[in-house]
């Protein structure tokens, strides 16, 4: 069990377009998730973390306006990259933790890979 | 501020040999945890092994274990019988324990690890 997915696994989009990655825990509860950046060959960066039914905590340096966050249910939360620039372009993880697991338990999605043209 | 160093950008090994990745990191926290996780070419993050800071014994998983030295703020990883299947990139991360709710990691550079048969 404990498995993420997330979709789509990969998107092309315009310059100012808007793209919505959707994170999804497919066989348990996740009471918070979290969503990160990876750029080529580099580390992952944790940009946000959100929980069911309340507001996104982002890191510091990370537009909220820019990457909204949406955890609506107990088994999705997904991130909007609004008016994409080709600087966003990017691989976005998300992670998620299972309800009634602490949090150093995190099951990791396949990733998106975001390329804003 | 918390920090994980990875000296190694790229190591290989051949099969069947043994490799030690390294990794430091930097904090004020006596409590916490370490972790390795692996991300092969697929790009799905998996969980290696984790170390929290209060026990003194190393942890192990098969071929994977570790030399966590607190002292000198050091969390190596050594794979024994090294596997085609190990070829991936490799990440040292911490997670204050005070964090364990929030879930936040540290992620190191990463090394990329390659099992030549």
């Amino acid at each position: 069990g404990a498995v993420v997915s997330q979709h789509p696994s990969w998107v092309i989009c315009k310059s100012g377009t808007s793209v919505k990655i959707e994170c999804r825990s497919l066989d348990f509860q996740a009471t918070t998730m979290f969503w990160y950046r990876q750029f080529p060959k580099q580390s992952l960066m944790l940009m946000a973390t959100s929980n069911e039914g309340s507001k996104a905590t982002y890191e510091q340096g990370v537009e909220k306006d820019k990457f909204l966050i949406n955890h609506a249910s107990l088994t999705l939360s997904t991130l909007t990259v609004t008016s994409a620039h080709p600087e966003d372009s990017s691989f976005y993880i998300c992670s998620a933790r299972r309800a009634g697991q602490g949090a150093k338990t995190q099951y990791f999605g396949p990733g998106t890979r975001l390329l804003v043209l | 501020a918390q920090t994980v160093t990875q000296s190694q950008p790229e190591m290989s090994v051949q099969e069947a040999e043994t490799v030690t990745l390294s990794c430091t990191y930097d904090t004020s926290e006596n409590n916490y945890y370490l972790f390795w996780y692996k991300q092969p070419p697929s790009r799905q993050m998996i969980l290696v092994i984790r170390q929290e800071a209060y026990k003194q014994q190393n942890a192990t998983e098969n071929r994977f274990s570790v030399n966590f030295q607190k002292a000198a703020k050091s969390f190596s990883l050594k794979i024994s019988d090294s596997q085609l299947g190990d070829t991936a990139m490799y990440f040292c991360a911490f997670m204050k324990q005070t964090d364990s709710n929030t879930g936040k990691l540290i992620f190191g550079q990463g090394t990329t690890l390659q099992v030549k048969p």
